[in-house]
């Protein structure tokens, strides 16, 4: 699976979009690129996954760029309860079974 | 929907002894999974179940077994403990183990091993 970059840390205020960068420039043809996001160690929390095309849904947008070597997350109305740790993961055919988690983003919303 | 959930949700055990971590899916979903998170660290795969009936190691098997029992449920038992599986647990379980497919994952189980 291809590796990916975020910033360790973001801050947003509250009410504001939150833009969550992810860098993936060695990704392949066929791999997703999924958002997840983990509030004080619980389950992980599935947000959206895109393939080649923007993603909308009832939690964020997903932006991709042409040449899908990098992707932003948006929130587009932050409030407190958004504060988490955000997962940017490239995820291909070979080891589908599994979802690499880098160290992620600490996003803290303020108010 | 309750999705995935997982017992028990706490748990201390004593140096080589047993338990078994429990997970079951109302999702109808074909594959399970389990992975562990230490402290600071992302998530590891544990071991995997892509269809029922089958079961296949992940990263860090050693020291764990797993039983697919039917559909929905995925158990992970440890025979015999030890400090370094002090962990948090989480069960998840998605329609395939292919790359499509969405995972979805449980609250976790803390384990505790003194």
């Amino acid at each position: 699976d291809a590796k990916t970059t975020q910033p360790p840390s973001m801050d947003c205020a509250e009410g504001r979009a939150a833009n969550l960068p992810c860098n993936h420039s060695t990704i392949s043809g066929n791999e997703y690129v999924y958002w997840y996001r983990q509030i004080h160690s619980q389950g992980p929390q599935y947000i959206i996954h895109g393939l080649k095309n923007n993603e909308t849904n009832e939690m964020a947008s997903l932006i991709i760029t042409e040449d899908r070597k990098s992707s932003t997350l948006i929130l587009p109305h932050a409030t407190l309860r958004d504060t988490a740790v955000y997962y940017c993961i490239v995820r291909g055919f070979q080891g589908a079974q599994k979802l690499v988690f880098g160290q992620g983003t600490r996003l803290t919303i303020n108010p | 929907n309750a999705g995935v959930t997982q017992t028990p949700k706490f748990q201390v055990l004593k140096t080589g002894q047993s338990m078994t971590l429990q997970c079951a899916q109302d999702m109808n979903h074909n594959s399970m999974y389990w992975y562990r998170q230490d402290p600071g660290m992302g998530l590891r795969l544990i071991y995997y179940s892509a269809s029922e009936g089958t079961t296949d190691k992940g990263e860090v098997p050693n020291g764990y077994n797993v039983s697919r029992l039917n559909k929905r449920e995925f158990s992970l038992r440890l025979e015999s403990a030890a400090p370094s599986q002090t962990s948090v647990y989480f069960c998840a379980s998605s329609e395939r183990a292919s790359s499509g497919n969405t995972i979805y994952f449980g609250e976790g189980s803390w384990l505790t091993v003194v």
